[in-house]
């Protein structure tokens, strides 16, 4: 079982649709989340963390639910520039205790959005 | 300065040559990190660095050499690549610290996009 799962899409939607992505992760210990965004042929950046009691920022919102492992991210009236791959992140805890973090990346979900 | 600089921005060597990578960050972070990315598959960690000193390889092959001179620099030297180690090679950065819902300033660089012929 992968660490981290997401459905890789596309998602086409029109314009001003709400869409949401949803990511699973498989081990209970993890300690952050994130979603970055990644256009084509450029880096990932940090879209937003997650928050166990959720979070919004704008048009995103992200809910994180530990019990069941698995986090959401919500796009509302979505506009061309959202385009782009959409990389559920997790956090395993840090290796013993030397004080990073590495990302373990889900295999990310496309989104389209058209005129 | 936030940034993190990666050069060279592409480069295509042959399976013999020896070339290197460079990564460099003046954040004041304390962690930096080499990723692999190939083509519609997500980032893949290869090594770690924390206090200059390796902290994680990731079972990496050892025609992969990371080094990092100081605490603001990181490099990867390659040598006798095979052309499926053909991909984006990206360095990221990060303060140190293991509280939970943080992402300490995690910053990629825009990468090295690396071909083998």
């Amino acid at each position: 079982r992968k660490e981290v799962e997401q459905d890789p899409g596309p998602f086409n939607v029109p314009e001003g649709a709400t869409v949401a992505f949803n990511c699973t992760y498989s081990n209970s210990a993890s300690q952050s989340f994130f979603w970055y965004r990644q256009d084509c042929r450029k880096e990932p950046k940090l879209l937003m963390s997650v928050y166990s009691s959720g979070n919004e920022d704008g048009r995103f919102t992200a809910q994180l639910n530990r019990a069941s492992q698995y986090i959401s991210l919500l796009i509302r009236d979505s506009k061309l520039s959202d385009s782009a791959t959409y990389l559920c992140v997790v956090t395993p805890p840090a290796v013993m205790n030397t004080g990073f973090q590495k990302l373990v990346f889900g295999t990310g979900t496309r989104l389209l959005v058209s005129p | 300065d936030t940034e993190v600089t990666q050069t060279p921005k592409h480069l295509v060597m042959g399976m013999t040559n020896k070339k290197s990578l460079k990564c460099e960050q003046h954040m004041g972070h304390r962690a930096m990190y080499w990723y692999k990315q190939k083509a519609k598959k997500p980032p893949e960690l290869m090594f770690v660095y924390s206090y200059e000193k390796l902290s994680i390889n990731e079972s990496v092959p050892s025609r992969f050499s990371p080094e990092c001179p100081n605490s603001s620099l990181l490099n990867l030297h390659l040598h006798a690549l095979q052309p499926e180690d053909s991909a984006l090679y990206l360095c990221a950065s990060s303060q140190e610290g293991i509280r939970q819902d943080t992402n300490y300033g995690y910053t990629f660089g825009s990468g090295t996009r690396l071909t083998v012929v």
